[in-house]
């Protein structure tokens, strides 16, 4: 069965510092993998959608790689800022819009 | 504006009471898709749709009933809603294999 682990649960960093923020999944079968962020107690907006094929997506300070045969992706946030902290979320596509959610990652970004 | 808008954004029900939360997009999208969203557990599918007439089970469907009669609609029915299914709900739509957009969610109480 797929399953999507996002590692660390939680990450607090001095704001300025690049970070990265790990999604792992268990069978390379997918369709395309979709990073988000989530604000608390608000709905989900899209960051970076790779498809399958692709290697990396970037967007502004975001940047996101995909490992299709390691099963792995990354999101890079360069010079994090307050306004980043949330919660982040990966999401694969596993066919016909059957989607699997990781845990997320919330980070809080010091000012 | 291309939007996905959910109706009502906060019920509060007691068990046993049929209701209906109602999802609609702009996009022109073939596929949509419910979810649920608790603490520890994370966004789980519920049911998806790739078209008009076209549904399939997500991960926790029990308890839930959908009909896709027209495109840009996609209502979640809780025949006899139970304390279980408390939770936040959010409805999705995409295009193929693109990004999904998210609604603004519904939080549901079920006393």
């Amino acid at each position: 069965k797929q399953e999507v682990t996002q590692i660390p649960a939680a990450l607090s960093v001095p704001e300025g510092e690049n970070l990265v923020l790990n999604c792992s999944f268990t069978d390379s079968a997918i369709y395309n993998l979709q990073w988000f962020r989530q604000d608390p107690g608000k709905g989900l907006t899209s960051l970076l959608l790779i498809q399958s094929s692709q290697r990396e997506q970037t967007s502004g300070r975001l940047n996101a790689s995909l490992d299709k045969s390691s099963g792995r992706s990354t999101l890079y946030i360069a010079a994090s800022q307050p306004g980043d902290s949330a919660t982040y979320l990966c999401a694969i596509n596993t066919g016909g819009f059957k989607t699997i959610f990781g845990a997320g990652t919330r980070l809080f970004v010091k000012a | 504006e291309a939007q996905v808008t959910q109706n009502p954004r906060y019920l509060i029900t007691v068990t046993g009471k049929k209701l209906t939360v109602t999802c609609s997009q702009n996009m022109n999208h073939e596929y949509m898709s419910w979810y649920r969203q608790d603490p520890g557990l994370g966004l789980r599918q519920i049911y998806y749709s790739m078209n008009v007439e076209v549904t399939d089970k997500g991960d926790v469907p029990e308890g839930y009933k959908v009909s896709r009669k027209e495109k840009r609609n996609f209502p979640l029915i809780l025949e006899s809603p139970s304390p279980n299914q408390t939770s936040l709900y959010f409805c999705a739509s995409s295009s193929g294999l693109g990004e999904q957009f998210f609604g603004p969610g519904t939080r549901l109480t079920v006393l």
